[in-house]
């Protein structure tokens, strides 16, 4: 039972424009999400995180977008860099429970020059 | 300073030997999670330690796995009568109290089972 869903395995990208990486979730109690980035032969790395008490939370060229009423979140990379080719995955969590991370099966970014 | 260290990088192993992957967190991080990923596969829950507490074990997929965490640190995972199933890249992270919710990486360790 896939908890936190990525959809798109891959998604191609040309430099400068805008990524759109989605994600959702289907267990209401999540309260705390996160997008975690992945380069071959390493381990993720954290990205940017979001609360349920928000709907945006921004970091330079990185905006994480959450709609819960929908149980949807995304994160938008403007303007897409070379450097941002990656398998990006999206998290959820309990925060208030201490709970563990489920992780979605990840979205392989390719930025096109 | 040091991050996460997970020894071997790599590991060869014939079906049915066990193995025994280690993790090393960031000092003084309370919170030390396992994971696995398969090919093509995205990061499967195994294993969650948070401070005192009884561990999460509730992503192991079969009695051949389980793990320890010594000292509240060093943290071993062991698989027993290894399958071919389970070669993948079985990754470690762990992450400070109060901030259980970002989660620092080692780089992994590969198994593979011929």
């Amino acid at each position: 039972d896939q908890q936190v869903k990525q959809n798109s395995p891959s998604l191609s990208v040309q430099e400068g424009r805008i990524s759109i990486l989605n994600c959702d979730y289907t267990n209401s109690m999540f309260d705390y999400f996160l997008w975690y980035k992945k380069y071959p032969a390493e381990g993720p790395t954290f990205l940017i995180s979001i609360s349920s008490i928000k709907d945006k939370n921004e970091d330079g060229r990185f905006t994480v977008f959450l709609n819960k009423s929908a149980k949807h979140l995304s994160l938008h990379i403007v303007p897409s860099q070379p450097g941002d080719s990656a398998v990006y995955f999206c998290a959820a969590t309990k925060m208030n429970r201490d709970d563990k991370i489920i992780f979605g099966k990840g979205t392989r970014l390719h930025i096109l020059p | 300073g040091a991050g996460v260290s997970q020894s071997p990088s790599n590991k060869v192993t014939e079906k049915g030997k066990d193995v025994e992957l280690r993790c090393d967190p960031i000092s003084g991080h309370t919170a030390l999670y396992w994971y696995r990923q398969s090919l093509g596969q995205g990061l499967e829950f195994l294993i969650y330690f948070q401070g005192n507490s009884a561990p999460d074990k509730s992503g192991l997929p079969s009695d051949r796995f389980s793990a320890e965490r010594t000292g509240g640190s060093v943290s071993t995972l062991t698989i027993q009568r290894t399958q071919q199933e389970d070669s993948a890249v079985y990754l470690c992270a762990s992450s400070p109290q109060g901030s259980s919710y970002e989660q620092y990486f080692g780089p992994g360790t590969r198994l593979t089972v011929t």
